[in-house]
Protein backbone atom coordinates (compact mmCIF):
# COMPACT_ATOMS: atom_id res chain seq x y z
CA UNK A 1 0.00 0.00 0.00
CA UNK A 2 1.62 3.40 -0.92
CA UNK A 3 -0.42 5.72 1.38
CA UNK A 4 -1.59 7.49 -1.48
CA UNK A 5 -5.95 7.26 -1.93
CA UNK A 6 -7.73 7.38 -4.79
CA UNK A 7 -11.34 7.32 -5.55
CA UNK A 8 -13.63 6.57 -7.00
CA UNK A 9 -11.92 3.09 -8.32
CA UNK A 10 -14.57 2.85 -11.82
CA UNK A 11 -16.30 5.37 -12.99
CA UNK A 12 -18.78 5.08 -15.99
CA UNK A 13 -20.33 7.72 -17.51
CA UNK A 14 -21.37 9.08 -20.61
CA UNK A 15 -20.01 11.43 -23.28
CA UNK A 16 -20.68 15.18 -22.32
CA UNK A 17 -20.82 14.70 -18.71
CA UNK A 18 -18.72 16.01 -16.08
CA UNK A 19 -16.83 13.80 -13.28
CA UNK A 20 -14.44 14.33 -10.09
CA UNK A 21 -11.69 12.08 -9.58
CA UNK A 22 -10.22 12.24 -6.31
CA UNK A 23 -6.46 11.85 -4.68
CA UNK A 24 -5.47 12.08 -0.84
CA UNK A 25 -1.85 12.18 -0.73
CA UNK A 26 0.51 10.06 1.87
CA UNK A 27 0.34 11.25 5.16
CA UNK A 28 3.08 14.49 5.30
CA UNK A 29 3.53 14.92 1.57
CA UNK A 30 2.72 18.08 -0.11
CA UNK A 31 3.57 17.30 -3.79
CA UNK A 32 0.30 15.98 -5.76
CA UNK A 33 0.21 14.91 -9.52
CA UNK A 34 -2.13 13.83 -11.44
CA UNK A 35 -1.25 11.43 -14.82
CA UNK A 36 -3.42 9.48 -17.44
CA UNK A 37 -2.40 6.35 -18.36
CA UNK A 38 -3.97 4.89 -21.69
CA UNK A 39 -2.88 2.01 -24.03
CA UNK A 40 -1.36 4.04 -26.95
CA UNK A 41 -0.06 7.07 -24.61
CA UNK A 42 1.70 5.58 -21.12
CA UNK A 43 1.68 7.64 -18.73
CA UNK A 44 1.13 11.24 -18.95
CA UNK A 45 1.51 13.64 -16.79
CA UNK A 46 -0.86 16.42 -16.78
CA UNK A 47 -0.42 18.39 -13.47
CA UNK A 48 1.12 19.19 -10.33
CA UNK A 49 0.20 20.85 -6.86
CA UNK A 50 2.27 22.07 -4.29
CA UNK A 51 0.88 22.90 -0.83
CA UNK A 52 -2.53 24.33 -2.26
CA UNK A 53 -0.46 25.92 -5.55
CA UNK A 54 -0.20 24.89 -8.89
CA UNK A 55 3.47 23.86 -9.35
CA UNK A 56 3.76 22.53 -13.42
CA UNK A 57 1.43 21.92 -16.08
CA UNK A 58 1.84 18.76 -18.61
CA UNK A 59 -0.34 17.52 -21.28
CA UNK A 60 -3.47 18.62 -19.47
CA UNK A 61 -6.66 19.71 -21.81
CA UNK A 62 -8.46 22.84 -20.94
CA UNK A 63 -11.71 20.30 -20.40
CA UNK A 64 -9.83 19.12 -17.67
CA UNK A 65 -9.02 21.19 -14.16
CA UNK A 66 -7.43 20.49 -10.44
CA UNK A 67 -7.00 21.86 -6.89
CA UNK A 68 -5.76 21.04 -3.79
CA UNK A 69 -7.47 21.92 -0.83
CA UNK A 70 -6.20 23.33 3.18
CA UNK A 71 -6.28 19.38 4.07
CA UNK A 72 -3.90 18.58 0.92
CA UNK A 73 -6.69 16.14 -0.47
CA UNK A 74 -6.50 17.07 -4.38
CA UNK A 75 -9.32 16.62 -7.03
CA UNK A 76 -9.43 16.37 -10.76
CA UNK A 77 -12.38 17.86 -12.68
CA UNK A 78 -12.77 16.01 -16.07
CA UNK A 79 -15.93 18.29 -18.17
CA UNK A 80 -17.51 17.79 -21.65
CA UNK A 81 -16.14 14.17 -21.45
CA UNK A 82 -15.28 12.42 -24.72
CA UNK A 83 -14.85 8.81 -25.86
CA UNK A 84 -11.26 9.64 -25.67
CA UNK A 85 -10.99 10.49 -22.21
CA UNK A 86 -11.40 7.00 -21.31
CA UNK A 87 -8.63 6.01 -19.30
CA UNK A 88 -6.82 5.62 -16.10
CA UNK A 89 -5.92 8.71 -13.64
CA UNK A 90 -3.20 7.91 -11.59
CA UNK A 91 -2.51 10.62 -8.48
CA UNK A 92 0.50 10.19 -6.96
CA UNK A 93 2.47 12.10 -4.18
CA UNK A 94 5.87 13.53 -2.84
CA UNK A 95 7.34 15.46 -0.36
CA UNK A 96 8.93 18.27 -2.15
CA UNK A 97 8.11 20.20 -4.89
CA UNK A 98 10.62 20.42 -7.05
CA UNK A 99 12.21 17.60 -9.26
CA UNK A 100 15.02 16.14 -6.69
CA UNK A 101 16.49 13.29 -6.38
CA UNK A 102 14.79 10.86 -3.48
CA UNK A 103 12.09 13.05 -3.87
CA UNK A 104 10.35 9.59 -4.71
CA UNK A 105 6.27 10.26 -6.18
CA UNK A 106 4.34 7.52 -4.44
CA UNK A 107 1.14 6.28 -6.93
CA UNK A 108 -2.15 5.63 -6.10
CA UNK A 109 -4.31 2.73 -7.76
CA UNK A 110 -5.54 4.73 -9.81
CA UNK A 111 -9.42 5.21 -11.05
CA UNK A 112 -10.26 3.54 -13.77
CA UNK A 113 -12.87 6.03 -16.45
CA UNK A 114 -15.16 4.59 -18.82
CA UNK A 115 -17.13 7.10 -21.24
CA UNK A 116 -19.72 5.35 -23.21
CA UNK B 1 10.37 16.53 -27.78
CA UNK B 2 12.28 14.25 -25.70
CA UNK B 3 11.04 10.86 -24.58
CA UNK B 4 11.90 7.96 -23.07
CA UNK B 5 11.10 4.52 -24.78
CA UNK B 6 11.58 1.09 -24.21
CA UNK B 7 13.40 -1.56 -26.72
CA UNK B 8 10.92 -4.50 -26.31
CA UNK B 9 7.17 -4.58 -25.45
CA UNK B 10 7.01 -7.62 -24.04
CA UNK B 11 9.57 -10.10 -22.34
CA UNK B 12 8.91 -13.90 -21.35
CA UNK B 13 11.11 -15.24 -19.20
CA UNK B 14 11.51 -18.82 -17.61
CA UNK B 15 10.69 -18.68 -13.46
CA UNK B 16 14.08 -18.56 -12.00
CA UNK B 17 15.99 -17.04 -14.80
CA UNK B 18 17.52 -13.51 -14.78
CA UNK B 19 15.88 -10.66 -16.57
CA UNK B 20 17.28 -7.41 -18.36
CA UNK B 21 14.63 -4.90 -19.47
CA UNK B 22 16.30 -1.96 -21.23
CA UNK B 23 15.07 1.10 -21.92
CA UNK B 24 16.71 4.03 -24.14
CA UNK B 25 16.03 7.47 -23.64
CA UNK B 26 16.97 10.80 -25.40
CA UNK B 27 17.51 13.34 -23.33
CA UNK B 28 21.59 13.90 -22.47
CA UNK B 29 20.51 16.44 -19.83
CA UNK B 30 18.55 13.97 -17.59
CA UNK B 31 20.20 13.35 -14.18
CA UNK B 32 18.35 11.19 -12.37
CA UNK B 33 16.36 8.03 -13.32
CA UNK B 34 14.12 5.62 -11.68
CA UNK B 35 12.32 2.32 -12.66
CA UNK B 36 8.93 1.21 -11.68
CA UNK B 37 6.80 -1.89 -11.33
CA UNK B 38 2.83 -1.54 -12.24
CA UNK B 39 0.98 -4.76 -11.60
CA UNK B 40 -2.66 -5.51 -13.01
CA UNK B 41 -4.82 -3.31 -10.96
CA UNK B 42 -2.55 -1.48 -9.30
CA UNK B 43 -0.46 1.97 -9.32
CA UNK B 44 3.32 1.94 -10.69
CA UNK B 45 5.63 1.35 -7.47
CA UNK B 46 9.00 2.57 -7.41
CA UNK B 47 11.38 0.00 -7.54
CA UNK B 48 15.16 1.79 -8.15
CA UNK B 49 16.49 4.71 -9.07
CA UNK B 50 20.06 5.92 -10.45
CA UNK B 51 21.99 9.42 -10.37
CA UNK B 52 23.86 10.31 -13.71
CA UNK B 53 26.75 10.30 -11.63
CA UNK B 54 27.08 6.47 -10.91
CA UNK B 55 26.69 3.66 -13.31
CA UNK B 56 25.39 1.07 -11.43
CA UNK B 57 23.19 0.40 -8.43
CA UNK B 58 22.27 -2.66 -6.38
CA UNK B 59 19.06 -3.26 -4.87
CA UNK B 60 17.17 -6.69 -3.47
CA UNK B 61 17.19 -9.08 -6.29
CA UNK B 62 17.08 -5.84 -9.17
CA UNK B 63 20.56 -4.41 -10.64
CA UNK B 64 19.99 -0.86 -12.50
CA UNK B 65 22.43 -0.29 -14.98
CA UNK B 66 23.19 3.17 -16.32
CA UNK B 67 25.44 3.64 -19.48
CA UNK B 68 25.54 7.48 -20.71
CA UNK B 69 27.63 6.90 -23.46
CA UNK B 70 24.57 5.43 -25.74
CA UNK B 71 22.05 6.94 -22.59
CA UNK B 72 20.67 2.95 -22.03
CA UNK B 73 19.67 2.20 -18.95
CA UNK B 74 18.93 -1.39 -17.77
CA UNK B 75 16.79 -3.28 -15.08
CA UNK B 76 18.14 -6.89 -13.77
CA UNK B 77 15.99 -9.09 -11.92
CA UNK B 78 17.90 -12.00 -10.43
CA UNK B 79 16.07 -15.38 -9.84
CA UNK B 80 12.76 -14.18 -11.43
CA UNK B 81 9.25 -14.94 -9.38
CA UNK B 82 6.08 -15.24 -10.70
CA UNK B 83 5.35 -12.14 -8.45
CA UNK B 84 8.19 -10.12 -11.02
CA UNK B 85 5.26 -10.44 -13.58
CA UNK B 86 4.38 -6.98 -14.36
CA UNK B 87 4.79 -3.73 -16.89
CA UNK B 88 8.09 -1.87 -15.77
CA UNK B 89 8.21 1.70 -16.96
CA UNK B 90 11.36 3.42 -16.90
CA UNK B 91 11.65 7.67 -15.93
CA UNK B 92 13.89 10.20 -16.53
CA UNK B 93 13.84 13.60 -15.18
CA UNK B 94 16.02 16.62 -15.11
CA UNK B 95 16.27 17.65 -11.43
CA UNK B 96 15.63 20.98 -10.45
CA UNK B 97 12.63 23.60 -10.34
CA UNK B 98 9.77 23.21 -13.27
CA UNK B 99 10.79 19.61 -14.16
CA UNK B 100 8.49 16.35 -14.34
CA UNK B 101 9.20 13.13 -15.08
CA UNK B 102 8.82 11.41 -18.27
CA UNK B 103 7.75 7.82 -18.36
CA UNK B 104 8.71 5.24 -21.31
CA UNK B 105 6.02 3.24 -22.36
CA UNK B 106 6.25 0.36 -20.33
CA UNK B 107 7.33 -2.78 -21.30
CA UNK B 108 5.36 -6.21 -19.66
CA UNK B 109 7.79 -8.69 -18.38
CA UNK B 110 5.71 -12.69 -18.22
CA UNK B 111 7.39 -15.04 -16.07
CA UNK B 112 6.58 -18.81 -16.82
CA UNK B 113 6.92 -21.15 -14.29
Amino acid sequence: DSGVTQTPKHLITATGQRVTLRCSPRSGDLSVYWYQQSLDQGLQFLIQYYNGEERAKGNILERFSAQQFPDLHSELNLSSLELGDSALYFCASSVEATALAKNIQYFGAGTRLSVL
Amino acid sequence: GESVGLHLPTLSVQEGDNSIINCAYSNSASDYFIWYKQESGKGPQFIIDIRSNMDKRQGQRVTVLLNKTVKHLSLQIAATQPGDSAVYFCAEIITGANSKLTFGKGITLSVRP
